[in-house]
């Protein structure tokens, strides 16, 4: 089954310090993976995804295929950082994306 | 050039009643979607559209019908709403399907039935 995980509801973090928010993903084909973010608000937007293999905002997240991983990293975070993440999966079905339950990510200052 | 709008933005249903809502895209984006969003599950998929005159369910249909008739809208309806129905709806569009395609989303419905 395809299946996305984030095992954190929340996360709270001091500003400057690393974050890493964790996302799993079952899937039996290649993975096309995400990441989404909503800022208080705002409209849901795309962060990053893992064939672009870019840097957005400080953000970069790595696809590990042997650990079927995508978590989303930031070396320092900063207090606008603080919105709701949610990791995606193309489903393969006609481009609709499975989602995962979101990680809210608090940055103190 | 708006992206995609939702209205309402708010409604207050009673049980039993019926409502549609409304997501218009001006980007001539091929696929649309609708969500819903509840605290601790995440977005989960209702239905979806790869194209005018086209529709298909998602991973929660029940209780919700859609209608693509124009390219640029895609509406949702609550035949006989529940409480079971109070969320926060969004609308969704993209070009086309797959990585190259990010979904653009509107502002969201935040439905209470009573």
């Amino acid at each position: 089954a395809q299946r996305v995980t984030q095992p954190e509801k929340l996360l709270s973090v001091f500003k400057g310090a690393p974050v890493e928010l964790k996302c799993n993903y079952s899937y039996s084909g290649s993975p096309e993976l995400f990441w989404y973010v909503q800022y208080s608000r705002q409209r849901l937007q795309l962060l990053l995804r893992h064939i672009s293999r870019e840097s957005i905002k400080g953000f970069t997240a790595d696809l590990n295929k042997g650990e079927t991983s995508f978590h989303l990293k930031k070396p320092f975070a900063q207090e606008e950082d603080s919105a709701m993440y949610y990791c995606a999966l193309d489903g393969g079905s006609q481009g609709n994306l499975i989602f995962g339950k979101g990680t809210k990510l608090s940055v103190k200052p | 050039n708006a992206g995609v709008t939702q209205t309402p933005k708010f409604r207050v249903l009673k049980t039993g009643q019926s409502m549609t809502l409304l997501c218009a895209q001006d980007m001539n984006h091929e696929y649309m979607y609708w969500y819903r969003q509840d605290p601790g599950m995440g977005l989960r998929l209702i239905h979806y559209s790869v194209g005018e005159g086209t529709t298909a369910k998602g991973e929660v249909p029940d209780g919700y019908n859609v209608s693509r008739l124009k390219k640029q809208n895609f509406l949702l309806g609550l035949e006989s709403a529940a409480p079971s129905q109070t969320s926060v709806y969004f609308c969704a569009s993209s070009q086309r399907g797959g990585a190259n395609s990010p979904l653009h989303f509107g502002n969201g419905t935040r439905l209470t039935v009573t």
